[in-house]
């Protein structure tokens, strides 16, 4: 298994505004994975971190927008960027592990 | 690509009875369904999942059930209980993978009523 911290849980923001969230995980890992889970919504996909090398994201999803770093095999960053009130979403962070997925405690975004 | 739905999207079930959701899934490659449990303010949590090359799995109150042939799989709570009062989500992938491949159903929202 893996435990997975994120920082910060929730934040607040004024549009325009960018907010980066941190994840870290107790063991090293290959992937690493960024998710958004709007209100009451299912979870999207919207990166996949590899360490050493840049993210890949999905349809819809650009990295203008939300940028990521991945410097080492615990820890990545997500960065909301140019915040408008359609961001306010959970944020999850995810990794596989024994081929299993685990997800972190999210951070809740809320654009005003 | 994948395609999983998920049915019911609410249920409400006595407390001591069982609770049944169901998924779908499309690309008859996938080969791995986990099942996760969300509590408020929490991150999805693994719960139970379950292989291509079993059609059955239990874990104490826990069970699902996988057919192929149908391309659906079902969650089972007997006995439930309060604390089970969550959003639940399956999943589909295909394993092994060089990349993340999950795709998610759009929830079920159980309560369980004491």
């Amino acid at each position: 298994s893996a435990v997975i911290s994120q920082k910060p849980s929730r934040d607040i923001c004024q549009r325009g505004t960018s907010l980066t969230i941190q994840c870290q995980v107790d063991s090293q890992v290959t992937m690493m994975f960024w998710y958004r889970q709007q209100p009451g919504q299912s979870l999207t996909l919207i990166a996949t971190a590899n360490q050493g090398s840049e993210a890949t994201y999905e349809s819809g999803f650009v990295i203008d927008k939300f940028p990521i770093s991945r410097p080492n095999l615990t820890f990545s960053t997500l960065t909301v960027s140019n915040m408008s009130p359609e961001d306010s979403s959970i944020y999850l962070c995810s990794v596989e592990v024994g081929g299993e997925q685990y997800f972190g405690p999210g951070t809740r975004l809320t654009v005003t | 690509g994948e395609n999983v739905e998920q049915h019911p999207s609410t249920l409400s079930v006595q407390e001591g009875d069982s609770a049944v959701i169901k998924c779908t899934y499309s690309d008859s490659a996938s080969n791995y369904f986990p099942w996760y449990k969300q509590e408020l303010g929490k991150g999805p949590q693994l719960i139970i999942d379950i292989r291509s090359n079993v059609g059955e799995k239990k874990d104490q109150r826990i069970a699902v059930t996988l057919n192929k042939t149908a391309k659906h799989f079902s969650l089972h709570i007997t006995e439930t209980q309060p604390e089970d009062s969550a959003v639940y989500f399956c999943a589909a992938s295909i394993k092994p993978n060089t990349g993340n491949q999950f795709y998610f159903g759009t929830g079920t929202s159980l309560t369980v009523i004491p």
